[in-house]
């Protein structure tokens, strides 16, 4: 099946620890995204990249980092800077960064500092 | 900046009955305006897009308006059943595909 798959989906961090969220898509997209869910606040866009090895800051990039080196990938590593890092995480993709694309997102990972 | 704002955050409705939820915004107009379902737990997924010039669209029991004098979008669920329960969120994107998202309105549909 085509789609976007993260992992995990449930992900626990102690302070101080960086931590890495997966996310891998097989719609042979360009444009992919993070975005930041906390209740009753709309997504936040972190990071995106429109193409690899290119991408980009978003809203609230601080304390977070990407990494695109393959078309397929695009993992978000939430480090130590980030003081408030529990939160629900969707990685999502588009065709690209035309407007009007829609955009297909992955089914979320849940991560919690403990 | 832009700011989206969606009606409420709940809205309970009797099954059988028309949802309508509402998506307005301030500033400039979107050039799409998408709105997306999203279950509890899961990613959102997607329902409709509607253009600035375009004033309505269907997909069968959904339709969504987009009023750009009034700022706003509605999104209507006719005979309205159980199973539409869930969080409705509205996008705006401009020719970039900058998307930004609304809250979103977590609609119940009650038997």
């Amino acid at each position: 099946d085509g789609g976007i798959t993260q992992s995990p989906k449930y992900l626990f961090r102690k302070e101080g620890q960086n931590v890495t969220l997966s996310c891998e898509q097989n719609l042979n997209h360009d444009a992919m995204y993070w975005y930041r869910q906390d209740p009753g606040q709309g997504l936040r866009l972190i990071y995106y990249s429109q193409i690899v090895n290119d991408f980009q800051k978003g809203d609230i990039a601080e304390g977070y980092s990407v990494s695109r080196e393959k078309k397929e990938s695009f993992p978000l590593t939430v480090t130590s800077a980030q003081k408030n890092p529990t939160a629900f995480y969707l990685c999502a993709s588009s065709k690209d960064r035309v407007g009007g694309n829609t955009i297909y997102f992955g089914e979320g990972s849940w991560l919690t500092v403990v | 900046s832009q700011k989206i704002e969606q009606n409420s955050e709940a809205l309970n409705i009797q099954e059988g009955k028309t949802a309508t939820l509402t998506c307005n915004y301030t500033n400039y107009s979107p050039a799409y305006l998408q709105w997306y379902r999203q279950d509890p737990g899961r990613g959102p997924v997607f329902l409709l897009l509607i253009r600035e010039n375009e004033k309505e669209k269907r997909k069968e029991r959904l339709k969504v308006t987009f009023d750009t004098t009034l700022k706003q979008s509605l999104f209507h669920i006719t005979a309205s059943q159980p199973a539409d329960s869930a969080t409705y969120l509205c996008a705006l994107s401009y020719n970039n595909n900058d998307m930004r998202f609304g809250a979103g309105t977590r609609l119940t549909v009650k038997p």
